[in-house]
Formats: C-alpha cells, structure tokens, sequence
C-alpha cells in the first residue's frame, strides 16, 4: 500500500500561472485534507472534504480551488499563483469517524515544494 | 496554528532527554497529538493522549498533559540523532470534524 501519494513533488511556477496538485489515498478513508506549512507557522488547512462529494473552506483558502473527483482523489488548483502562495503543500487522509470524541489520526504524503516566481 | 503554542527550537545532546512543551486554548479536545517530520518528509503520528488521562508512556516517549493548565508536553528519553526532527503538537476541538489545529513546531536538534 502506497498511503498517501502526491505529485509533482517539486513544481516552480511565474506569477499567474495555474496548476492542480494531485493527491491520491488507498487506504479507504473518507476525508481528506489540504494544508500549507509555511516556516514558523506550522500547517494550516486550505480546504478539506468530509466525504465524497464535499468539500469545505479551511483557515486560508482565498486563491484556491479544490475537487473531490472520488473517494481515491482530491486535487488542490492554483488558479493564478502568486509568490505568497511558495510554499510547501501537504495532503492528508483521516482514519476515525471525524467525530469529536473519537481518535482522529491523520496520514499525510510527502508534500509538494512549490515555488512562484 | 495560532492556538496552540510551542517553543520553535530545541537543542539536545545525544544521550540526554529531550522535553518539547505546548500549550493549547482548546479545552473540548478529547484527544492531543504529537506528530513528527523528518526533514523532507510528511508528517507522521507519534503519539497521542487521552484527555481524561494525565501522562501516557511509549517505550522511549512520555506524553504529560496538565488540562487545568492546557498543557501538553513530550519526553523523548535517551534522546538518539534519529530523533532530529520538527516535531508538531496539535488538538482536535469537539466540533472540528476531525480537523486539525498544529502548533507552529519545535525544531530538534541532536548534537552528538
């Protein structure tokens, strides 16, 4: 089993460019999220998605598009990059039911480096 | 991550114990985490507590977790230069869904 899996690893855009981050899990969990780490600022989550078919606003998702395309994949898209968006970009899957009370473990990939010039 | 405070770096020798602290706001968090990244890498669960419990040992790692105070700490004993990492505490509020809210990390280093 693979776990989590993210490509590119490394990507170096211009200004105004576009480009979808992919992400894909096969350990059948339902959610799924996208955080940025950023030096001194620890992660923090763009987008996330409960479930298949959901997607949802995290902490900083201004200049970011997600989709949920199934249960395996969720795609991160820079639209039009800017230098604040250089950053390195994590995709996780969650096992636990995601309820409050309940052990929550997130399993994350590798990341992509990301770089806008 | 502005919820949860950690010190951004830690430097160790080989052989000592290493004690990493935080301090969380959340006090509906049943569950506290401590996550670990190698350099280049994605992070990884290390270990995690129960909140009605006060500390949790794992071989080498003790998790002490003060919930007056809202503060979680981690031992890392006999501490080895494969332990040079960032490493992450983190909560999960009762209404995030299993969302995560990370502490900006505390960089370790292991001097031999």
């Amino acid at each position: 089993n693979a776990g989590v899996t993210q490509t590119p690893k490394f990507q170096v855009l211009k200004t105004g460019q576009s480009m979808t981050l992919q992400c894909a899990q096969d350990m059948n969990h339902n959610s799924m999220y996208w955080y940025r780490q950023d030096p001194g600022m620890g992660l923090r989550l763009i987008y996330y998605s409960a479930s298949e078919g959901t997607t949802d606003k995290g902490e900083v998702p201004n200049g970011y598009n997600v989709s949920r395309l199934n249960k395996r994949e969720f795609s991160l898209r820079l639209e039009s990059a800017a230098p604040s968006q250089t950053s390195v970009y994590f995709c996780a899957c969650l096992r636990g039911l995601g309820l409050g009370n309940s052990y929550n473990e997130q399993f994350f990939g590798p990341g992509t480096r990301l770089t806008v010039l | 991550g502005e919820d949860v405070e950690q010190s951004l770096f830690l430097s160790v020798r080989e052989g000592d114990s290493s004690v990493i602290n935080c301090t969380y706001t959340d006090s509906s968090s049943t569950y506290l985490y401590w996550y670990k990244q190698e350099p280049g890498a994605g992070l990884q669960l290390l270990t995690y507590i129960f909140s009605n419990m006060d500390m949790k040992q794992d071989q080498r790692l003790t998790v002490l977790l003060n919930k007056k105070d809202k503060h979680l700490s981690l031992r890392i004993a006999d501490t080895q230069t494969g332990d040079s990492a960032i490493y992450f505490c983190a909560e999960s509020p009762f209404d995030s869904w299993g969302k995560l809210q990370f502490g900006a990390g505390t960089q370790v280093v292991v001097t031999p």
